[in-house]
């Protein structure tokens, strides 16, 4: 069936690190999508990513859109303390469904 | 500008009982998704709506779940009877339609219900 393939399942680092995270598929998509989930809260949308190879920055965060459609990265540079979360990668297809990976649990140690 | 709103936030049912959990959209957004959540997982979707018809239902149970979208805003998705392994958080987001492919299709998640079946 349909799935994403996102790694690291974990990471613990120190603050002020840099994060890097990737998803890939055997599927194509047609958008690649990074959310952040915090413990009792829905999924909140960080980057939205349209084209093929498209590079995307919101604050410190930069997602990448693979020139293939099946793979996407996401780095977070300096990273704080809030950035403790669940990063989670999805892929939405033309018909606009859209799968999710499993997650990405960061944590920060201090 | 609202987002999506879920209710109830959390609840407790016996097995065997019927649940139902609400959902309404941001306004203007014509896709409407719910999917569940398993502790530790990434959301799986059960059933996606482009107005009030069920696009996309092929991962939905339905032997006991239902859901609807009368008027192509609020759904509500059911559950019954439920059954332990229904434990899980209920996810419901909604977005614009994309097709043809376009820009700013992408979904936009309410809080969740936490359903605990005892």
């Amino acid at each position: 069936g349909q799935q994403l393939n996102q790694s690291p399942q974990s990471m613990f680092i120190q603050e002020g690190e840099d994060v890097s995270m990737n998803c890939t598929s055997s599927s194509i998509f047609n958008t690649w999508l990074w959310y952040k989930q915090e413990p009792g809260e829905g999924p909140v949308l960080l980057i939205a990513l349209y084209k093929a190879g498209e590079l995307t920055s919101n604050g410190r965060l930069t997602a990448q859109f693979g020139i293939t459609r099946k793979d996407s990265f996401l780095n977070i540079s300096a990273s704080i303390p809030s950035d403790v979360g669940i990063y989670f990668c999805a892929g939405q297809f033309r018909d606009d469904k859209i799968i999710f990976g499993k997650g990405t649990r960061l944590h920060i140690l201090p | 500008e609202a987002g999506v709103v879920q209710s109830p936030r959390y609840k407790i049912i016996e097995k065997k009982q019927p649940v139902a959990f609400w959902c309404n959209p941001i306004s203007g957004h014509n896709t409407l998704y719910w999917y569940r959540q398993n502790l530790g997982q990434g959301p799986e979707l059960l059933i996606r709506y482009e107005n009030e018809e069920a696009v996309d239902d092929s991962q939905l149970p339905k032997d006991r779940f239902s859901a609807e979208r009368l008027k192509g805003v609020d759904s509500t998705l059911k559950i019954q009877p439920a059954e332990l392994g229904d434990s899980a958080v209920y996810l419901c987001a909604s977005s614009l339609t994309g097709w043809p492919a376009a820009r700013d299709t992408e979904a936009f998640f309410g809080q969740g219900t936490r359903l605990t079946v005892v």
